[in-house]
């Protein structure tokens, strides 16, 4: 079975500050990795995935993740965060067998000030 | 596109009573998904459907739960009856046929449940 880990519950930090949100997983088979943004009052949306390749992946809005297998981590950075860009964060993983299931992690929620 | 759509967006009812909630999906999506999110258990998996068939049920909590998706375009999560502790935001959301389980979910702006 996966499961994912988040290891901060909340991150406070500076605009303009660089930010890593913390992410590990188990799984025995191969991954597929994913963050989700939920900003207040609405509904996850995807923010980026990891399904093959290039480990590095990045967002539209400055966000990357790198897929570390040997870490078995997926962790998100922003290297200058903006005011916007509080919200939770959700860090997910999926695999290519049994049921087509998408386990989340717990969230972090980031807290830019000013 | 007007994605996933979820009614009603709050809902305030009393313990004991029936509670309906409902979604539609992104059309030409064939994964439909419930979900439900507390501050203290977080993003739970209720129940997932593919092609209107539910797949997965492990997560509904008990009998109280019900879900079903009579077409493509349209699935229900009854409560009946409410209990407070069913207070939560419910989300439903959809994905794209299944093409290597790498794909995204879509989802709904959620309802808030009050059950006092």
């Amino acid at each position: 079975a996966q499961s994912v880990t988040q290891l901060d519950s909340q991150v406070p930090v500076f605009e303009e500050a660089p930010v890593e949100l913390r992410c590990n997983y188990s799984s025995s088979v191969s991954v597929y990795l994913f963050w989700y943004v939920q900003y207040p009052n609405q509904g996850l949306q995807l923010l980026l995935k990891y399904l093959s390749g290039s480990t590095l992946v990045e967002s539209i809005n400055g966000f990357e993740a790198e897929f570390n297998k040997s870490q078995t981590s997926f962790h998100l950075r922003k290297p200058s965060v903006h005011i916007s860009d509080t919200a939770e964060y959700f860090c997910a993983v999926s695999t290519n067998t049994g049921g087509f299931k998408t386990i989340f992690g717990a969230g972090t929620r980031l807290f830019v000030k000013a | 596109d007007a994605g996933v759509i979820q009614s009603p967006r709050h809902e305030v009812t009393e313990m004991g009573q029936e509670v309906t909630l409902r979604c539609k999906p992104i059309s030409g999506h064939d994964y439909l998904f419930w979900y439900r999110q507390t501050m203290m258990r977080g993003l739970e998996l209720l129940i997932y459907f593919n092609n209107n068939v539910p797949i997965d049920d492990s997560g509904m909590p008990e009998d109280r739960f019900s879900a079903k998706m009579p077409n493509a375009s349209f699935s229900t999560l009854k409560i009946q009856p409410s209990e407070p502790r069913d207070s939560a935001v419910y989300f439903c959301a959809s994905s794209p046929p299944n093409r290597g389980r790498g794909d995204t979910q879509y989802f709904g702006p959620g309802t808030r449940l009050t059950v006092l």
